[in-house]
């Protein structure tokens, strides 16, 4: 148990739904992040909020859209998602996102078919 | 951007034999971070070195940073079959808070 907390942990959709991936963090950060990590790829940061206020967007397709209403929930919004965007998506969250360590949920794995 | 490359991308190693992954940078960094993630799991936060020549040490792991803030490495002695996962760096440079990752090193353990 990391404070960290993604539902659901494995998600099939096919490319006309829209689906959500949830992130909540118990540890009383104000940084959270979305990332992706393929297996062919490092592990690549995609959004970053800071205090609710998004700060980064990596260039990141805007079929994913991200959503922070409160310091400690994050959301992914997917739609029209493609076969590629198959992978694991990882929150993370930590105190300041000036160099501090990030503790990072289970993940959740998505299937796109 | 930012380049970092980590080496190997994967090592096999005897139960009780050493470990070693590199983690080299293009250019000056302000700090490094190393993670674990076993497999099927997630990220694990291990160290940060932040300090031009830092040895940092826990149990088994040593973990160094570069004079030149370039590089570090991520040292294991004596593996043992809980020690398989991949290890990560991430660095931070420019004054940037946005980490960028290198590819991870696997470790195999055999028993």
């Amino acid at each position: 148990e990391t404070g960290v907390t993604q539902t659901p942990r494995h998600l099939v959709m096919g490319m006309t739904n829209k689906k959500s991936l949830k992130c909540e963090q118990h540890l009383g950060h104000n940084a959270m992040y979305w990332y992706k990590q393929s297996a062919k790829k490092p592990l690549e940061l995609m959004f970053v909020y800071n205090f609710k206020e998004q700060t980064e967007n990596n260039s990141v397709p805007s079929r994913f859209s991200p959503e922070c209403p409160n310091s400690s929930h994050l959301f992914l919004h997917l739609h029209t998602l493609q076969p590629e965007d198959s992978a694991l998506y990882l929150c993370a969250s930590s105190h300041r996102p000036v160099g501090a360590e990030a503790f990072f949920g289970q993940g959740t794995r998505l299937t796109v078919v | 951007g930012q380049q970092v490359m980590q080496i190997p991308q994967y090592q096999h190693v005897q139960e009780g034999e050493d470990f070693t992954t590199y983690c080299n940078s293009s250019t000056t960094l302000s700090n490094i971070q190393w993670y674990k993630q076993r497999p099927g799991g997630h990220p694990v936060f291990l160290i940060q070195l932040v300090k031009s020549g830092e040895v940092k040490k826990q149990k088994r792991l040593t973990f160094q940073f570069g004079e030149a803030k370039k590089n570090s490495s991520l040292h294991i002695t004596a593996t043992q079959t809980t020690d398989v996962g991949t290890y990560f760096c991430a660095v931070f440079s420019g004054g940037s808070y946005i980490p960028t990752f290198g590819r991870g090193t696997s470790l195999i353990v055999h028993p």
